[in-house]
């Protein structure tokens, strides 16, 4: 099946540390993105990336590190810096919007993650 | 900045009846508006994509309709079962992008209740 894999589904950061959330798709999606999901508020957009090697910052990527060596990975880093990590993580991916502008995002099952 | 308001931010209703769901926005130069729906604990789901020139989408029990003009759409679900409980989320695609950012609800938590 065809699909968008995030791993872990619960994650805890301890003071000081970096971690790191994966992202794994096999749609053959061009286009993948990371949103931050907490209570009463909509999703906000951390990183995107439209092709391998590239991304752009979304608007809330102070604290977060990304990268895109392959095509079918989009990991993203939780660093030290990010004060207030403890939310609920999606990735999504999409065909190319630049092939086509309505093309539906794609999410995962997300990532919890809490401070100890 | 693109806005984006779901009122109400919760309902609960018997199995049966039928429901709207609101969804706002502040900036009309839109490509598209997407409905979600998202169970505790988990992604989100696609349920209908209405692009910018048409009024309305219908999956099954669910239609969508489209007022550019007015910044506002709307999510109706017939005959509605516990199975729909969930929170349906409304996003906008803006327009002066090429990487189609969406702009995204807080939601609207449905309870279909027996």
């Amino acid at each position: 099946d065809g699909g968008i894999t995030q791993s872990p589904k619960y994650l805890f950061r301890k003071e000081g540390q970096n971690v790191t959330l994966s992202c794994e798709q096999n749609l053959n999606h061009d286009a993948m993105y990371w949103y931050r999901q907490d209570p009463g508020q909509g999703l906000r957009l951390i990183y995107y990336s439209q092709i391998v090697n590239d991304f752009q910052k979304g608007d809330i990527a102070e604290g977060y590190s990304v990268s895109r060596e392959k095509k079918e990975s989009f990991p993203l880093t939780v660093t030290s810096a990010q004060k207030n990590p403890t939310a609920f993580y999606l990735c999504a991916s999409s065909i190319d919007p630049g092939q086509g502008l309505h093309q539906p995002q794609h999410f995962g099952d997300g990532t919890r993650l809490s401070i100890l | 900045k693109q806005e984006v308001t779901q009122i109400p931010a919760a309902l609960s209703v018997p199995e049966g009846e039928n429901l709207v769901l609101n969804c706002s926005f502040t900036d009309s130069a839109i490509y598209n508006l997407q409905w979600f729906r998202q169970d505790p604990g988990k992604g989100l789901t696609s349920l209908l994509l209405i692009q910018s020139s048409q009024r309305e989408q219908t999956s099954g029990r669910l239609n969508a309709s489209l007022d550019k003009s007015s910044g506002r759409s709307t999510l109706y679900i017939a005959a509605s079962q516990p199975g729909d409980s969930a929170t349906y989320l409304c996003a906008v695609r803006s327009g002066g992008t090429s990487y189609g950012k969406l702009t995204f609800g807080q939601g609207t938590i449905l309870t279909v209740h027996p």
